[in-house]
């Protein structure tokens, strides 16, 4: 069975610090990736997405993410944080099994930003 | 559009009861899935529901029953509650269940246990 690994449990940056989370799945087929990102009392919402092609992707309020095929990761990336960026992040990835799509999720990493 | 929209937000339960949660879909989706979200768990999948059909299922016990209408709405059943149940129980919609869906988040429903 497919599983997806968010290293980071919790990270706590300062304002303008670079970010990278990791994430790591196990599936040697096509995947369909993606990141999200849950605020404070909010929904779940998506972030960025991967299906194909660019392996480099953009995503909302400047976040970016890579695909290497070769590492089986995708880690998501923003050059400078901000206070409003405190969150937990989702990697996740939708894979044929058996016929039917399968949508697995890592277990999330806290960011907590400081001023 | 109005987002996916789940009943009720909040429930307190006893152990040995059920519970039977609800999810509006977004108008149009007809891909329904339902996970489990505890700390450090992350979201466990459920099951999801398209057109009327159970698509797939995760590794949950047979407590954990659901079902979707005509309408698309979906409920989730949670038989025998066990205080392990306490979570916030999340319903996403997706415009289909194919390769690639992107799914949209409901507010959750938070279901305590005693």
């Amino acid at each position: 069975a497919q599983s997806v690994s968010q290293h980071n449990h919790h990270v706590i940056l300062s304002e303008a610090a670079s970010l990278e989370l990791g994430c790591n799945y196990s599936y040697g087929g096509t995947v369909n990736l993606f990141w999200y990102v849950q605020y404070p009392g909010q929904h779940l919402q998506l972030l960025l997405k991967y299906f194909s092609g660019d392996p480099l992707v953009k995503g909302i309020k400047g976040f970016e993410a890579e695909f290497i095929k070769s590492k089986f990761s995708f880690n998501l990336r923003k050059p400078s944080v901000q206070w409003s960026d405190t969150a937990e992040y989702f990697c996740a990835v939708n894979v044929n099994s058996g016929g039917y799509q399968k949508v697995t999720f890592g277990t999330g990493t806290k960011l907590q930003v400081i001023p | 559009k109005a987002g996916v929209t789940q009943t009720p937000r909040y429930l307190i339960k006893t152990r040995g009861q059920q519970v039977t949660l609800s999810c509006s879909p977004i108008s149009g989706h007809r891909s329904v899935s339902w996970y489990q979200q505890t700390p450090g768990q992350g979201l466990q999948f459920l099951f999801e529901y398209f057109s009327e059909t159970q698509r797939n299922k995760g590794n949950f016990p047979g407590r954990f029953s659901g079902r979707q209408f005509s309408n698309s709405r979906s409920e989730m059943n949670v038989s025998t509650l066990e205080l392990g149940d306490s979570a916030l129980y999340l319903c996403a919609s997706s415009l289909h269940s194919g390769k690639g869906r992107e799914q949209y988040f409901g507010p959750g429903t938070r279901l305590t246990v005693t």
